[in-house]
């Protein structure tokens, strides 16, 4: 146990649903992360919020909709989601951008139908 | 732009015996920093070690040491004695020195332990 904690660990979803994956830190960290990791591909940095400000949009498609209320807490708003973006989706967090490394929770499997 | 690259999808490796596992990165920066991270089954990424570059002195963890190439760019894992409790995803990363960096992964090995 890292710190931080995923819900749920499981999500199935249809294409005309909306979900949200959560994601909570009790590391007293400022920077939060959303990952996604498809099979045989690197793992790819979504968004990044430090501070609860967001400062990264790795070109992600608008139908994830990130939302971070406060430094603990981070969200991912999913909506009209498609099959290929069925992945686990990591949640990591540091102390501010300035940390050398990252701590993950364990993810969400999701599988959109 | 930053890659590290994997090129073992997957290894075996007898309990008790040494396995490394190989990582290749490119970057024009001189001052950065290297990370393995397991993915055990629980899907949980954790820590396995850290190097920095401007460090000669390779980092070792117990059982986990790694082999830092600076100038061929190579930053393998030696796993000394493996249990089974390493089998896993084993994921190289990248990291530049500066503030607004991002950690770069590979695509990870996928280490197998036979009994």
């Amino acid at each position: 146990e890292t710190g931080v904690t995923q819900t749920p660990r499981h999500l199935v979803m249809g294409m005309t649903n909306k979900k949200s994956l959560k994601c909570e830190q009790h590391l007293g960290h400022n920077a939060m992360y959303w990952y996604k990791q498809s099979a045989k591909k690197p793992l790819e940095l979504m968004f990044v919020y430090n501070f609860k400000e967001q400062t990264e949009n790795n070109s992600v498609p608008s139908r994830f909709s990130p939302e971070c209320p406060n430094s603990s807490h981070l969200f991912l708003h999913l909506h009209t989601l498609q099959p290929e973006d069925s992945a686990l989706y990591l949640c990591a967090s540091s102390q501010e951008l300035t940390l050398t490394e990252a701590f993950f929770g364990q993810g969400t499997r999701l599988t959109v139908v | 732009a930053q890659t590290v690259t994997q090129s073992q999808p997957e290894m075996s490796v007898q309990e008790a015996e040494t396995v490394t596992l190989s990582c290749t990165y490119d970057t024009s920066e001189s001052d950065y920093y290297l990370f393995w991270y397991k993915q055990p089954p629980s899907r949980q990424m954790i820590l396995v070690i850290r190097q920095e570059a401007y460090k000669q002195q390779n980092a070792t963890e117990n059982r986990f040491s790694v082999n830092f190439q600076k100038a061929a760019k190579s930053f393998s894992l030696k796993i000394s004695d493996s249990q089974l409790g390493d089998a896993a995803m084993y994921f190289c990363a990248y990291r530049g020195w500066n503030r607004d960096d991002k950690i770069i992964f590979g695509k990870g090995t996928r280490l197998h332990i036979l009994p």
